[in-house]
């Protein structure tokens, strides 16, 4: 079974900061994509990122980040120069390639950012 | 441009009483979604339709029905709800086919059970 997991419920950053969410992930699968979401305080669910499992190079939005680790099994989203309106929870969630395979999210990680 | 549209965005239920989550996309997706979501656990799939016509009970599918009316309409019913069934509920949808296809939501319901 896939599982996904954050380990900061709960994490402080300095604006114009970098900050680093960590997420591992279980699989046996050698197929899969990982995808990072965030959700404000108004609570719907903004697509952030993703890193396909042979993807060679680690995924860029902007400035978002994925470090990915395919041996570590993490993915960890880092973001640039934090802005307040980055506050928010943010999700890893990963999917299998292969049909009938459902997105797995992790617990999630609240993210403050201070002035 | 509408994407996921879930109605209501907030509900109250005494325990026992049903009611049903609409939810409508217009990205003309083939799969469709209903998760909730509850503090620590992140989101858990509660139910999930492939394709039109198919339905399939996901990790947490007990107190839930669905019903994938068409291709762009997937409601859920709690025929009667109890507190445990306090939550945020999303709908959501997707393209069917490569791995890299993202989930598209629904801004969500919040459905509180006395």
């Amino acid at each position: 079974a896939q599982k996904i997991t954050q380990t900061q419920p709960g994490m402080f950053v300095q604006e114009k900061e970098a900050v680093t969410l960590d997420c591992t992930y279980d699989t046996s699968d050698q197929s899969y994509g990982l995808f990072w979401y965030k959700q404000p305080s108004s609570g719907e669910m903004i697509f952030l990122i993703y890193q396909g499992s042979y993807d060679e190079q680690n995924a860029t939005e902007g400035r978002y980040s994925l470090n990915f680790q395919k041996a570590r099994k993490s993915a960890n989203l880092v973001i640039s120069a934090s802005q307040l309106g980055d506050s928010a929870m943010y999700f890893c969630a990963m999917r299998g390639a292969y049909y009938g395979q459902n997105f797995v999210f992790g617990p999630g990680t609240r993210l403050s950012v201070l002035p | 441009n509408a994407g996921v549209t879930q109605t209501p965005k907030f509900q109250v239920l005494k325990t026992g009483q049903s009611m049903t989550l609409q939810c409508a996309q217009d990205m003309n997706h083939n799969s469709m979604y209903w998760y909730r979501q509850d503090p620590g656990m992140g989101l858990r799939l509660i139910y999930y339709s492939a394709s039109e016509g198919t339905t399939d009970k996901g990790e947490v599918p007990n107190g839930y029905n669905v019903s994938r009316l068409n291709k762009r309409e997937f409601s859920l019913r709690l025929e009667s709800a109890a507190p445990s069934q306090t939550s945020v509920y999303f709908c959501a949808s997707r393209e069917q086919g490569a791995v890299d296809e993202k989930l598209f939501f629904g801004s969500g319901t919040q459905l509180s059970v006395l």
